[in-house]
């Protein structure tokens, strides 16, 4: 069974450019998330989708950070324009249906770094 | 609200020695707890999860974990630590209805040879 994919794995920009993160869960999973984890942090969750609807976006930074999930399958993730504070780790995870106890299945992650 | 506390960010162990990460958690309802472990420049991996079934719960790579009420905590052990162990682990929690993980600052498990 093929895990999470996720690209780019590395990405560099300059403040205030915009960078977009793709990410291809478990087939069958009907729940996306988006976390950010920041150096020495645990991962924070940032974006939550059932299907192609969203069910938490809370934590999500609206004026800066959008993410889709079109035909309930693929994500994308955009930050656009970056700062110096988004570096970090953007890692992706799916499980079956979203329940409290459903596993989460972690792609490898991609590493920005905002200069 | 949920939360997660790890007692040390890094622990270290000499191969073949007892493994014990500690990790405490705050809910106002029963949680689910479970651990995480995550290889340089990975994703993380589930090592294993308190579901309200057994409160002693074993994962996979020989380790396990004791859910305990009173002490609200879930510490993860191992008998004899080998160098492959050597990562970072996370614990995380989430509340019945919930849908999100809250995470762990994480704790970093040197083996030394």
């Amino acid at each position: 069974e093929a895990g999470v994919a996720q690209s780019p794995r590395y990405k560099i920009i300059e403040k205030r450019q915009s960078v977009a993160f793709w990410c291809n869960p478990i087939s069958g999973h009907a729940t996306l998330y988006w976390y950010q984890q920041i150096l020495g942090q645990g991962p924070k969750l940032l974006i939550q989708f059932q299907n192609n609807g969203v069910v938490d976006d809370s934590q999500l930074p609206k004026d800066r950070f959008s993410a889709e999930r079109l035909k309930g399958v693929d994500s994308t993730l955009k930050i656009q324009p970056a700062k110096l504070e988004d570096s970090a780790v953007y890692l992706c995870a799916s499980s079956l249906q979203g329940a409290s106890t459903d596993t989460q299945y972690f792609g490898p992650g991609t590493r920005l770094t905002v200069l | 609200a949920q939360s997660v506390t790890q007692l040390g960010s890094h622990v270290s162990v000499s191969e073949g020695a007892l493994v014990l990460l500690r990790c405490n958690y705050s809910s106002s309802v029963p949680p689910y707890l479970f651990w995480y472990v995550q290889y340089p420049n990975q994703g993380l991996q589930l090592l294993l999860k308190y579901t309200s079934a057994a409160t002693l719960v074993k994962g996979i790579n020989g380790f396990e974990a004791e859910f305990k009420k009173s002490e609200t905590s879930f510490h993860l052990t191992k008998p004899s630590a080998h160098m492959s162990d050597a990562a970072e682990y996370f614990c995380a929690v989430s509340e019945t209805g919930a849908n999100n993980l809250f995470f762990g600052t994480g704790t970093r498990l040197t083996v030394i040879p």
